[in-house]
């Protein structure tokens, strides 16, 4: 079956701080993967996306690329801010899966000033 | 943008009660969810629903029920809650294929 990992949190950076979230998957077939961000007291949004190997997805400065070979989707950004700070989500979805998400555990992240 | 609508925000209420999670969308997807998410954030996939008249139950065995009698409207139903239900539980919605999932601002339940 499918499965997500993500780096386990909680994840405290400074402000202007490089972030990397790291997200590896299994998956039958060719998955289409995510990452979601939750702000606290919301429900979850999309926050990029990439459906195929090589694409780089990338949103409000944040970017990941989908690795075939490594099967990773790692979230990057080069300089954080205090209104980052929330939860991040790796997700996955597939035909051998029924299209239903797989979410990783989530991670999260907190910046400080 | 996915319009997803899901009433009330925040509920507390007495054990024993009847309460009913509404969920709303106006994309026409015909495919939803609910999910139940603990304080340790990971989500849990309690119901889904294909379509009119269609509804499964997720991997996580949950006690609450759900109907989708009309498109857009995909409520759930906790018989008799009791303060093991206490929880945030979020409703998604997409179309067709490898569409991501839109979701709600979810309603943070709470049993006394």
């Amino acid at each position: 079956g499918n499965s997500v990992t993500q780096m386990e949190g909680p994840v405290t950076l400074s402000e202007e701080a490089f972030l990397t979230i790291n997200c590896t998957y299994t998956a039958t077939g060719y998955p289409s993967l995510f990452w979601y961000v939750q702000y606290p007291g919301e429900g979850l949004q999309l926050l990029l996306k990439a459906t195929k190997a090589d694409d780089k997805g990338s949103n409000k400065g944040f970017e990941a690329t989908y690795r075939k070979e490594t099967t990773s989707f790692h979230l990057e950004k080069g300089s954080v801010q205090v209104s980052d700070s929330a939860v991040y989500f790796c997700a996955l979805i597939s035909r051998a899966g029924s299209y239903q998400l797989t979410f990783g555990k989530g991670t999260k992240l907190s910046v400080i000033p | 943008e996915a319009d997803i609508y899901q009433t009330p925000r925040y509920l507390v209420i007495g054990t024993g009660k009847k309460i009913t999670l509404e969920c709303s969308q106006t994309m026409g997807h015909d495919k939803m969810y609910w999910y139940q998410q603990d304080p340790g954030m990971e989500l849990h996939l309690i119901h889904y629903s294909y379509g009119v008249n269609s509804t499964e139950k997720g991997d996580l065995s949950s006690e609450s029920t759900v109907s989708r009698i009309r498109t857009e409207h995909f409520p759930l139903t906790l018989e008799s809650a009791r303060p093991s239900h206490t929880s945030q539980y979020l409703c998604a919605s997409t179309g067709t294929g490898n569409q991501p999932q839109h979701f709600g601002d979810g309603t943070r339940l709470s049993i006394l």
